[in-house]
């Protein structure tokens, strides 16, 4: 079983529509979650963060978290065309200097 | 967030020769660099722990020898890719530690062809 799972799609959703993308995770010393935004030939952009279980609000996204479940949500409420692009969730064990593991990214497409 | 840059983004070079590809951390002073190879329609995945000033450490699987860091100064870690092979042609992506020390910042990523 691999560390993080992730659907990779592909999505694709009217304009407007609300988007749910998810991942769960097999190893529960995972503290710190992240929802990367990955536009094609370009790096990952940081979205959001989260500090262990709970949900987290910035404008038109909503991060959730429930360690109890090893599930983490990203929510995109009134989706554009420009949210298309390669959505990946990261996670860690501490704060430190440590690199990420990364699900396999959902390929989303917001259809104007 | 901080602001980090690859150069080149894109080089082709001939099968057996060896690519440099630089990351620099253009406002932040980054002890620790990471780089990441992504496949089409994979994901990152680690290569190496790049730290200022000491050797990188290298994920399972990653020859060493053949992906040759070097973590010169705070702000720049070059990868170096020698005896390229055309099964080597992927993404690279380096990516730093924010003042939130979870946060990571990514580079534009190298696309790197191995003819």
């Amino acid at each position: 079983q691999k560390e993080v799972e992730q659907d990779p799609g592909p999505l694709s959703v009217p304009e407007g529509a609300i988007v749910s993308l998810n991942c769960t995770y097999s190893n529960s010393a995972f503290q710190y979650f992240m929802w990367y935004r990955q536009y094609s030939r370009k790096g990952p952009e940081l979205l959001m963060y989260t500090y262990s279980s709970g949900n987290k609000e910035d404008g038109r996204f909503t991060a959730q978290v429930d360690k109890s479940s090893k599930y983490i949500s990203l929510f995109i409420r009134d989706s554009q065309p420009s949210d298309s692009a390669t959505y990946l969730c990261a996670m860690s064990r501490n704060s430190g200097n440590t690199p990420l593991v990364f699900g396999k990214g959902t390929r989303l497409s917001v259809i104007a | 967030g901080a602001v980090v840059s690859q150069h080149p983004s894109w080089v082709i070079c001939k099968s057996g020769t060896s690519v440099k590809i630089e990351c620099r951390s253009l406002d932040f002073q980054a002890t620790t660099m990471f780089w990441y190879r992504q496949f089409p329609k994979q994901s990152l995945m680690l290569m190496a722990t790049s730290n200022e000033g000491s050797k990188a450490t290298y994920e399972q699987g990653v020859e060493k020898d053949k992906f040759l860091i070097n973590h010169a100064s705070l702000t720049l870690s070059t990868l170096t890719v020698t005896s390229a092979h055309p099964e080597d042609s992927s993404f690279y992506i380096c990516s730093i530690s924010g003042r939130a020390s979870y946060e990571q910042y990514f580079g534009p990523g190298t696309r790197l062809t191995v003819t």
